[in-house]
């Protein structure tokens, strides 16, 4: 079946630092989601990638899906303690349901 | 527009025990989708409904069921509990359920189970 990995898991930077996660999925992707939760929170959507190779930027946050819509990445510039949060991505492919990844946690520093 | 509602936000029972998680999809959104978040493990997909019918099923056993009523409200239910069974549970709606749309989540429902 369609599994999505997801590094790291967890990650801690300075404020000011960047940061990014990687998602690699085993069978190509019809699409990427991103979602992020807040600690205590749910997972609240973000973007949606579908184009081989597309970007696309949101203020200091960029997402990117790969040629072969295998693996996507998210990029965040400059991080500020408002970033903190679990980051999921979630693909799915054909008729498959959306496997999520395992996530990678988030701790920014001040 | 109200979000999705899950409820309720809390429980605690015993092993040996069954419960049942409610969710209210957003007016208008048709699908629920059901999630097992345990740390560690991320998000699990438990089972779909769309109009009343379960159209995907995650790999978890019979114990964990579902349904959903005409008003598009979702009902997971959980028997005899075990130990490993305590996770937030979350519940997710979309208008049809299509793979290209976003999932709005409930609040979800934390799971303890003593």
């Amino acid at each position: 079946g369609q599994q999505v990995m997801q590094i790291p898991q967890y990650q801690h930077v300075q404020e000011g630092e960047d940061f990014t996660t990687y998602c690699n999925s085993s069978t190509t992707l019809s699409n990427i989601q991103w979602y992020k939760q807040r600690p205590g929170g749910h997972p609240v959507f973000l973007i949606q990638l579908v184009k081989s190779g597309e970007v696309k930027k949101q203020k200091r946050l960029t997402f990117q899906f790969g040629e072969a819509k295998k693996n996507s990445s998210l990029h965040i510039t400059a991080t500020q303690t408002t970033d903190v949060g679990t980051y999921f991505c979630a693909g799915s492919g054909g008729y498959q349901k959306v496997t999520f990844g395992i996530g990678t946690k988030l701790q920014v520093i001040p | 527009k109200a979000g999705v509602t899950q409820t309720p936000r809390y429980l605690i029972k015993t092993r040996g025990q069954q419960v049942t998680l409610s969710c209210s999809p957003i007016s208008g959104h048709r699908s629920v989708s059901w999630y097992q978040q345990t740390p560690g493990q991320g998000l699990q997909f438990l089972f779909e409904y769309f109009s009343e019918t379960q159209r995907n099923k995650g790999n978890f056993p019979g114990r964990f069921s579902g349904r959903q009523f005409s008003n598009s409200r979702s009902e997971m239910n959980v028997s005899t509990l075990e130990l490993g069974d305590s996770a937030l549970y979350l519940c997710a709606s979309s208008l049809e359920g299509s793979l290209n749309e976003k999932l709005f989540f409930g609040s979800g429902t934390q799971l303890s189970v003593l």
